[in-house]
C-alpha cells in the first residue's frame, strides 16, 4: 500500500496568502512528519506530530491529524516567497521503528 | 544547529564502477540511514544502520550496496558495480534513537549521475 501521499500535486498561490496541503496514507503509524525541501537540495524537517495529538504548531506552521480519516493537514500562514519548496509527509513504519515512508509532494509556488 | 553534512554533493560514474558516498552524521546520534530520491520520484528508504549493524534494509538494497562505518564519525555507502537506474540523490540522515517518534535529520544529498 501506499503511504503518504500529499495532494495537491501542485500550489501556487500570492504571498501573504496562506498555503494548505494534505496527505492521507493508508495503515496504522505512530508519527507523521512534513519535510521541505528546496529545489534540488536537502530535506528540511519542519514537524513531528504524534499519532496521539491532534494539532501542532510551529511559528507559522499548522499541522493537523485526524488518524480516523487517516490524513493530515499542513497550513503555512501569511505565506512567502522563500517558501516555494515541495513539502513531503513522511509516515514511520509500524514496526515501531523510525524508517520513513515519504509521499510524492506537494510543490508550492509562492508569488512576490 | 548540528548538521549532517554529506560528500561530495556532486558525482558523474561510468556505469559499471564502484561509487562511495561519504556522510558525517549528528555527533551524538546513534542511528544513521540512507535514502534516495531518483529525479520526480518519491524519496525512498534504502537501509538504516545501528552499533555498527544494518537495522532494516529495503527491497532496493540489493548485494550491490553495502554500508560502513570506517570510524567514529563517517557513515558510507557503496554501490560496488553502477547501474543507468541509480541515478539518484543520495540522502544521508541520522537521528538521536531508532524508535518511532524520534526525528530524523537529512544531509544535503549527494547526486549521482551514472553514464
Amino acid at each position: 500500500s501506499q503511504q503518504g501521499e500529499e495532494d495537491p500535486q501542485a500550489l501556487s498561490i500570492q504571498e501573504g496568502e496562506n498555503a494548505t496541503m494534505n496527505c492521507s496514507y493508508k495503515t496504522s503509524i505512530n508519527n507523521l512528519q512534513w519535510y521541505r525541501q528546496n529545489s534540488g537540495r536537502g530535506l528540511v524537517h519542519l514537524i513531528l506530530i504524534r499519532s496521539n495529538e491532534r494539532e501542532k504548531h510551529s511559528g507559522r506552521l499548522r499541522v493537523t491529524l485526524d488518524t480516523s480519516k487517516k490524513s493530515s493537514s499542513l497550513l503555512i500562514t501569511a505565506s512567502r516567497a522563500a517558501d516555494t519548496a515541495s513539502y513531503f509527509c513522511a509516515t514511520d513504519s509500524s514496526s515501531g521503528y523510525s524508517t520513513l515512508t515519504f509521499g510524492k509532494g506537494t510543490m508550492l509556488l509562492v508569488s512576490p | 544547529e548540528p548538521e549532517v553534512t554529506q560528500t561530495p554533493s556532486h558525482q558523474v560514474t561510468q556505469m559499471g564502477q564502484e561509487v562511495i558516498l561519504r556522510c558525517v552524521p549528528i555527533s551524538n546520534h546513534l542511528y544513521f540511514y540512507w535514502y534516495r530520491q531518483i529525479l520526480g520520484q518519491k524519496v525512498e528508504f534504502l537501509v538504516s544502520f545501528y552499533n555498527n549493524e544494518i537495522s532494516e534494509k529495503s527491497e532496493i538494497f540489493d548485494d550491490q550496496f553495502s554500508v560502513e562505518r570506517p570510524d567514529g564519525s563517517n557513515f558510507t555507502l557503496k554501490i560496488r558495480s553502477t547501474k543507468l537506474e541509480d541515478s539518484a540523490m543520495y540522502f544521508c540522515a541520522s537521528s538521536e534513537w531508532g524508535f518511532s517518534g524520534n526525528t530524523i535529520y537529512f544531509g544535503e544529498g549527494s547526486w549521482l549521475t551514472v553514464v
